[in-house]
C-alpha cells in the first residue's frame, strides 16, 4: 500500500536560514508527488509537483527514487513561509495520499 | 479561489445524532473528495466521487456515507456521529486532465465537534 511519511511535525528556523522539509514515500509504481501548503486562514493549495521541476516561491523539491524521498527545500527562509506543509502522492489517477504534515515556523 | 463552498462551516452536535456536510462547486469538475484533517494524521480520504452517482470509499470510510445526485453537490453524512468523528472536514475538487492531474482545489473546511 502507498504511504507518505513526514517525520517532522514541527520545524522551526530563523529567517534567512535554509530549510528542508522531509518527505518519504512507499509506492510500488511510478510515483507522482506534490507539495501542498496551507497558510494561516487560507485554503490548502498546491505548491509544486515533481513533474514540473519548477521553483515556486523559492522552494524546490527533487524526486529521489533510490531513497524514495521528495524533500522540499528553500535556501533562505522568509517569515511568510510559515505554514503547514503536506507532501502528497498521486497513486491512481486523481487519488492523493497525504502525509501527516509539517508545520514550518520561521522566526524573525 | 476555486468555486467551492462548504456548509456548515462549524457544527457542534451530540453523539448519536445524524450530521450532513455539504460541498458545492461551480467549476463543473468531475472529481470530488471528502477528507478529514487530524493532528498527526494529515489529511485522510473518506470518500470520493468520479461522477454523478459514482462514488467510492477512501481510507477511512467507516461511519460515513456520501451522495452525489448533481455534478455540483457532494454530501457527506454521518448517520450516527461519534466523538472519534470530531475533526475538520475538507471538500476538494479536481478535473481529470493530464497536465492538471493531481491538482486538488480545496474548500475552507468544516469544523465538526461531537460531544
Amino acid at each position: 500500500a502507498q504511504r507518505v511519511t513526514q517525520p517532522e511535525k514541527l520545524l522551526s528556523v530563523f529567517k534567512g536560514a535554509p530549510v528542508e522539509l522531509k518527505c518519504n514515500y512507499s509506492y510500488s509504481g511510478s510515483p507522482e508527488l506534490f507539495w501542498y501548503v496551507q497558510y494561516s486562514r487560507q485554503r490548502l493549495q498546491l505548491l509544486l509537483r515533481h513533474i514540473s521541476r519548477e521553483s515556486i516561491k523559492g522552494f524546490t523539491a527533487d524526486l529521489n527514487k533510490g531513497e524514495t524521498s521528495f524533500h522540499l527545500k528553500k535556501p533562505f527562509a522568509q517569515e511568510e513561509d510559515s505554514a503547514m506543509y503536506y507532501c502528497a502522492l498521486n497513486n491512481a489517477g486523481n487519488m492523493l495520499t497525504f502525509g501527516g504534515g509539517t508545520r514550518l515556523m520561521v522566526k524573525p | 479561489d476555486a468555486g467551492i463552498t462548504q456548509s456548515p462551516r462549524h457544527k457542534v452536535t451530540e453523539t448519536g445524532t445524524p450530521v450532513t456536510l455539504r460541498c458545492h462547486q461551480t467549476e463543473n469538475h468531475r472529481y470530488m473528495y471528502w477528507y478529514r484533517q487530524d493532528p498527526g494524521h494529515g489529511l485522510r480520504l473518506i470518500h470520493y466521487s468520479y461522477g454523478v452517482k459514482d462514488t467510492d470509499k477512501g481510507e477511512v470510510s467507516d461511519g460515513y456515507s456520501v451522495s452525489r445526485s448533481k455534478t455540483e453537490d457532494f454530501l457527506l453524512t454521518l448517520e450516527s456521529a461519534t466523538s472519534s468523528q470530531t475533526s475538520v472536514y475538507f471538500c476538494a475538487i479536481s478535473e481529470s486532465s493530464g497536465r492538471r492531474t493531481g491538482e486538488l482545489f480545496f474548500g475552507e473546511g468544516s469544523r465538526l465537534t461531537v460531544l
